[in-house]
């Protein structure tokens, strides 16, 4: 398994509040992701980047902003949290290889709870 | 529409005994195929990865299995372990590289029972 940070594991927050989900990562990956996954159902990607001071939108329209300042660091922000923002949200990372199939790593997730 | 589906949705199965999971796809183009163990609170981890030109791949007691001509392909379980209990999700990719977009089926969640 490889070595993806994710805090909190588990939030519970109100309506309204700001909350700011973070991961990070000690491989030097270049590529990481942030996937959404409700119960039963598939990953969604939300968002991804290729670098520093790389960002783009995924699959799935969400609310949400990230930034990367830093290569280690991918954090999620949502400014204004809301009950469909519940879900469970998983980063990853990549590293581009020569072989055509690439290997994606992923952190252990945060569950957040918007009441 | 680029799709993946798995079967069964769920499984139930004794300590010991073999199970097979089944993976149908349409993406198009078709690069690799892989297979991922999501325990229950976890993020996926991967069990093998498979392109066009490989059939058969093993990763300890699983064996996944492609045939790109019926875009199909199975994991299979031997000898069954409690810690095998989890999701298991077959995730198909359109390209190579990391600019390939990657299409995930919901998951078989197999239990195994003692």
């Amino acid at each position: 398994e490889a070595d993806i940070y994710q805090t909190p594991r588990y939030l519970v927050i109100g309506t309204g509040k700001k909350i700011t989900l973070e991961c990070s990562q000690t491989m030097g990956h270049d590529k990481m992701y942030w996937y959404q996954q409700d119960p039963g159902m598939e990953l969604h990607l939300i968002h991804y980047s290729y670098g520093v001071n790389s960002t783009e939108k995924g699959d799935l329209s969400s609310e949400s902003t990230v930034s990367r300042i830093r290569t280690e660091h991918f954090p999620l922000t949502l400014e204004s949290a809301r009950p469909s923002h519940t879900s469970q949200y998983l980063c990853a990372t990549s590293v581009e290889e020569e072989r055509a199939a690439y290997e994606q790593y992923f952190g252990p997730g945060t569950r957040l709870t918007v009441t | 529409k680029n799709q993946v589906e798995q079967s069964p949705q769920s499984l139930i199965i004794l300590e010991g005994k073999n199970c097979t999971l089944q993976c149908n796809y349409t993406v198009s183009p078709f690069s690799n195929l892989r297979w991922y163990k999501q325990d229950t609170g976890r993020g996926p981890v991967s069990l093998t990865i498979m392109t066009f030109s490989e059939n058969t791949k093993s990763n300890g007691r699983y064996t996944a299995t492609l045939d790109a001509d019926t875009k199909q392909s199975s994991l299979h379980i031997t000898a069954s372990q409690l810690s095998d209990s989890a999701s298991y999700i077959c995730v198909v990719s359109d390209r190579g590289s990391t600019l390939g977009r990657l299409y995930f089926g919901r998951g078989t969640q197999l239990t195994v029972w003692p």
